[in-house]
C-alpha cells in the first residue's frame, strides 16, 4: 500500500491567496484526520471525518479554514484567504474502524509570506 | 477531561545507554494508548500500542512500553539507544467516538537527542 498521500509537499503563497491541501487516505480506511503542527502549538487536530462525514471540526481555527471529503479516497483542506500565521506543517492521517491507530502522511509544509 | 502529559520537553542520552520517556494520561475509561515517533521532515509513525491484555507491549525498532493503570502511565523504554533513534516521540490516548470517528489526543512530544 502506498500509505497516506498528501499534495503538495511544499507550498509557498502570498498572504490573501487561497490554498488547497489534498489528501488521499489508505484504501479501506474510514476515518480521516487533518492536523496542523507548529513549534509554538505542537500538533493540533483541526477536523476529522468518519465515513466521509465531518464529526468534529472544533479545532478549525477560523472560518477561513474549510475541509471536505467528497468520497472515501479524497479530502481537501482549504484556507481562504491565507495569512502568515497559517504557516505550518499540515498532516493528514487515516485509520480504520475502532483501531484508533492512525497512519500519517508526510505532511505539507505551508509558508505564507 | 482527556489529556496526555509528557513532562520532558527534551532528553539527551548517550548512544548505547538505556532510555525511558515518560507519559501520563487522564481518561475516564480504559484507554487505548500509543507511542508515535516523528523523524525530522517526516510524518508520525506508530511505534507501539496498548489496547488490553499484557501490560508490557513490544513495538518496532526495539521499543517497549508498560501500561500502569494505578499510575496512569505508559512509559516508553529502550535498553540501548542508537544514534538513529534521535527524533520526537509522542504519546497518545484514543477514545471518545460515541457518534462515530475515533479521536486521539496527542501529548506535546519529547525530543530525544543522542550523543556519541
Amino acid at each position: 500500500d502506498a500509505g497516506v498521500i498528501q499534495s503538495p509537499r511544499h507550498e509557498v503563497t502570498e498572504m490573501g491567496q487561497e490554498v488547497t491541501l489534498r489528501c488521499k487516505p489508505i484504501s479501506g480506511h474510514n476515518s480521516l484526520f487533518w492536523y496542523r503542527q507548529t513549534m509554538m502549538r505542537g500538533l493540533e487536530l483541526l477536523i476529522y471525518f468518519n465515513n466521509n462525514v465531518p464529526i468534529d471540526d472544533s479545532g478549525m481555527p477560523e472560518d477561513r479554514f474549510s475541509a471536505k471529503m467528497p468520497n472515501a479516497s479524497f479530502s481537501t483542506l482549504k484556507i481562504q484567504p491565507s495569512e502568515p500565521r497559517d504557516s505550518a506543517v499540515y498532516f493528514c492521517a487515516s485509520s480504520f474502524g475502532r483501531s484508533y491507530e492512525q497512519y500519517f502522511g508526510p505532511g505539507t509544509r505551508l509558508t505564507v509570506t | 477531561a482527556q489529556s496526555v502529559t509528557q513532562p520532558d520537553i527534551h532528553i539527551t542520552v548517550s548512544e548505547g545507554a538505556s532510555l525511558e520517556l515518560r507519559c501520563n494520561y487522564s481518561y475516564g475509561a480504559t484507554p487505548y494508548l500509543f507511542w508515535y515517533v516523528q523523524s525530522p521532515g517526516q510524518g508520525l509513525q506508530l511505534l507501539l500500542k496498548y489496547f488490553s491484555g499484557d501490560t508490557l507491549v513490544q513495538g518496532i525498532k526495539g521499543f517497549e512500553a508498560e501500561f500502569k493503570r494505578s499510575q496512569s502511565s505508559f512509559n516508553l523504554r529502550k535498553p540501548s539507544v542508537h544514534w538513529s533513534d534521535a527524533a520526537e516521540y509522542f504519546c497518545a490516548v484514543g477514545g471518545g467516538g460515541n457518534t462515530g470517528g475515533f479521536k486521539t489526543i496527542f501529548g506535546a512530544g519529547t525530543r530525544l537527542f543522542v550523543k556519541a
